[in-house]
């Protein structure tokens, strides 16, 4: 099946920008969706479609996809950005539909 | 906005079935929508259980199709999981989801999720 790697954490000072970013072999032909979780917490979607926003999710989140990478870019980070994050693909290409998530990136805010 | 709660037994034996129970509220669950479980074991990250769309199709994760069975209640506006013989490693925080989208899904709406754990 599909495998997505995420390196394990990112460190970041405040007011600079994150890059999480999600391997998978020739990724850029598929659309991938990020998942914010905070401890305790169910995840959230912050961007789908590579890179569309839900409502409410502010501006500084946002995505790319090319090649072999896709990635998360957190602009302008703060203390609350601080939480794992999870790319994935819906993945269609065998005989049956498979939900394959990343195995998350903590992002730790310095 | 739809909402969604999961329910059910916090702990399970060895050996037993899993169930728990997800509750649609705020929407319906025949809408054009495939409706997901997902856990996540202690310290780690998630797995996709199963999906169900309200015509009671389904698909289920490979690796967990011989013990998963997924259903839906539309008359209560739900859907449910069961998973059968489990060890000690299906111990995680079980949640159900929304999926939304075409072509390519992705999960919209989460419930809160809930813990289960299989212990005797």
């Amino acid at each position: 099946s599909y495998v997505l790697t995420q390196p394990p954490s990112v460190s970041v000072a405040p007011g600079k920008t994150a890059r999480i970013t999600c391997g998978g072999n020739n990724i850029g032909s598929k659309s991938v969706h990020w998942y914010q979780q905070k401890p305790g917490q169910a995840p959230v979607l912050v961007i789908y479609y590579d890179s569309d926003r839900p409502s409410g999710i502010p501006e500084r989140f946002s995505g790319s996809n090319s090649g072999n990478t896709a990635t998360l870019t957190i602009s302008r980070v703060e203390a609350g950005d601080e939480a794992d994050y999870y790319c994935q693909v819906w993945d269609s290409s065998s005989d049956h539909p498979d939900w394959v998530f990343g195995g998350g990136t903590k992002l730790t805010v310095l | 906005q739809v909402q969604l709660q999961e329910s059910g037994p916090g702990l399970v034996k060895p050996s037993g079935t899993l169930s728990l129970t997800c509750a649609v509220s705020g929407g319906s669950i025949s809408s054009s929508n495939w409706w997901s479980w997902v856990r996540q074991p202690p310290g780690k990250g998630l797995e996709w259980i199963g999906e169900i769309y309200h015509s009671g199709s389904t698909n289920y994760n490979p690796s967990l199709k011989s013990r998963v069975t997924i259903s839906v209640d539309k008359s209560k506006n739900q859907f449910s999981l069961k998973l059968s013989s489990v060890t000690a490693a299906d111990t995680a925080v079980y949640y159900c989801a929304r999926a939304s989208g075409e072509i390519s899904y992705y999960m919209d709406v989460w419930g809160k999720g809930t813990t289960v754990t299989v212990s005797s």
